[in-house]
């Protein structure tokens, strides 16, 4: 089946820490994202890469670090520095070109305890 | 700067009675609306795109629509399995990002 993983699925971190979540794509899509999303908000983009190698700050990307060293992963870190992490974080990922659908994981909740 | 809104917040519906729901956009351009449905906890997934307007998509209860400033899911004699959040996304053309709205989330009482 193809489809894309996110874990862990709930992630509990403590003050200080820097913690990474996972993100792995099997449908040989070029492009992923992350995306965070508090409640009563739209999902705002974190990051994202269109090929290996390169990878573009979103909106919120302040305190977040991201690597894209193979076309199916796309880890996202949550620094100490982010001040607010408590979220559900998403990753998305898309075939570039004329329809341009992205495809979500099922998600990750991390709790700063 | 893009920017999505949909309303209403939140609907509650009875079972079989259909309603709409709205999806206001400003975007320099448009590659495309996207529609997506989220059940608590998960993942959005992934509904419809229009790319112009006058577009209309249609899957199972839903429809959606497409004008130059809005798109309407429609949903016609909803069930209670219809219950979810709905998020409206567009994307301005030479991005590969989307700018999404809060969503709506829609209850549907047996």
């Amino acid at each position: 089946d193809g489809g894309i993983t996110q874990s862990p699925k709930y992630l509990f971190r403590k003050e200080g820490q820097n913690v990474t979540l996972s993100c792995e794509q099997n449908l040989n899509h070029d492009a992923m994202y992350w995306y965070r999303q508090d409640p009563g908000q739209g999902l705002r983009l974190i990051y994202y890469s269109q090929i290996v190698n390169d990878f573009q700050k979103g909106d919120i990307a302040e305190g977040y670090s991201v690597s894209r060293e193979k076309k199916e992963s796309f880890p996202l870190t949550v620094t100490s520095a982010q001040k607010n992490p408590t979220a559900f974080y998403l990753c998305a990922s898309t075939q570039t070109g004329e329809n341009n659908e992205q495809f979500f994981g099922p998600g990750t909740r991390l709790t700063v305890l | 700067e893009d920017q999505v809104t949909q309303s209403p917040e939140a609907l509650r519906l009875q079972e079989g009675e259909s309603s709409s729901l709205n999806c206001s956009y400003t975007v320099s351009g448009l590659r495309g609306l996207f529609w997506y449905r989220q059940d608590p906890g998960k993942g959005p997934e992934f509904l419809f795109t229009l790319y112009s307007a006058g577009e209309e998509k249609e899957k199972e209860r839903l429809k959606a629509t497409l004008t130059k400033k809005e798109s309407f899911l429609h949903i016609t004699a909803p069930k209670p399995e219809d219950s979810a959040t709905y998020l409206c996304a567009v994307q301005a053309p030479n991005d590969y990002k989307l700018s999404f709205g809060a969503g709506t989330t829609v209850t549907v009482r047996a």
